[in-house]
């Protein structure tokens, strides 16, 4: 079935310092998603990518759909004691349809 | 409406158990999706209802395993003869059909499943 591979698995920056973590993938999807997931709580959609090539911002967040298909980066600039969490990135071939295939996650942690 | 919601936040229950978990998706949301997290692992998915009709299931869901969406509001997940390994914990989520980023999905905040 299909796998995404999410790299790196954890993280430890200075705050003020800049992250990239990248998620690739087995298989061509059309649709890339990015989540933050914080203790005791459901994942949050930070970004959607639906073309390739695609390059979308959040804020200090900035995502990219890989032009193959099959695989996306996530930036995170200047960033702050609450960055911390899970960032999940989940791929989906129908882009009609619920079902997403998560990566297994990169753990971020700020030093202030 | 404050989001999906999600009954019991956590449960404990012996193994060989049944329990069932319930959630209530954003109102206006005719899609509902059940996905299990297990510790240090993405969500994993398990099964989506659009209105009342279950439209697909993961090989994940065991025989033990049943949701339903009865009036295509709420949903209810049931985990029969519960085994160690259903240690979890479930998510449910609900969306729009349709295309693009108003229709991707909101999470609630899941059910910690532990089965001892």
């Amino acid at each position: 079935g299909q796998q995404l591979n999410q790299s790196p698995q954890s993280m430890f920056i200075q705050e003020g310092e800049d992250v990239s973590m990248n998620c690739t993938s087995s298989s061509i999807f059309n649709t890339w998603l990015w989540y933050k997931q914080d203790p005791g709580e459901g994942p949050v959609l930070l970004i959607a990518l639906y073309k390739a090539g695609e390059l979308t911002s959040n804020g200090r967040l900035t995502a990219q759909f890989g032009i193959t298909r099959k695989d996306s980066f996530l930036n995170i600039s200047a960033s702050i004691p609450s960055d911390v969490g899970i960032y999940f990135c989940a791929g989906r071939f129908n882009t009609n349809a619920g079902k997403s295939t998560f990566g297994d996650g990169t753990t971020l942690t700020v030093k202030p | 409406d404050t989001g999906v919601s999600q009954d019991p936040r956590h449960k404990i229950t012996k193994r060989g158990q049944n329990v069932t978990f319930r959630c209530d998706p954003i109102s206006e949301h005719n899609r509902l999706y059940w996905y299990r997290q297990t510790l240090g692992q993405g969500p994993e998915f398990l099964t989506y209802f659009q209105n009342e009709a279950q439209l697909e299931k993961s090989r994940l869901l065991s025989d033990r395993f049943s949701a339903e969406r009865p009036k295509g509001s709420f949903s209810t997940l049931e985990i029969q003869r519960t085994e160690q390994g259903d240690s979890a914990m479930y998510l449910c989520a609900s969306s729009f059909s349709g295309f693009g980023l108003n229709t991707e999905a909101f999470f609630g905040q899941g059910t910690r499943l532990t089965v001892v």
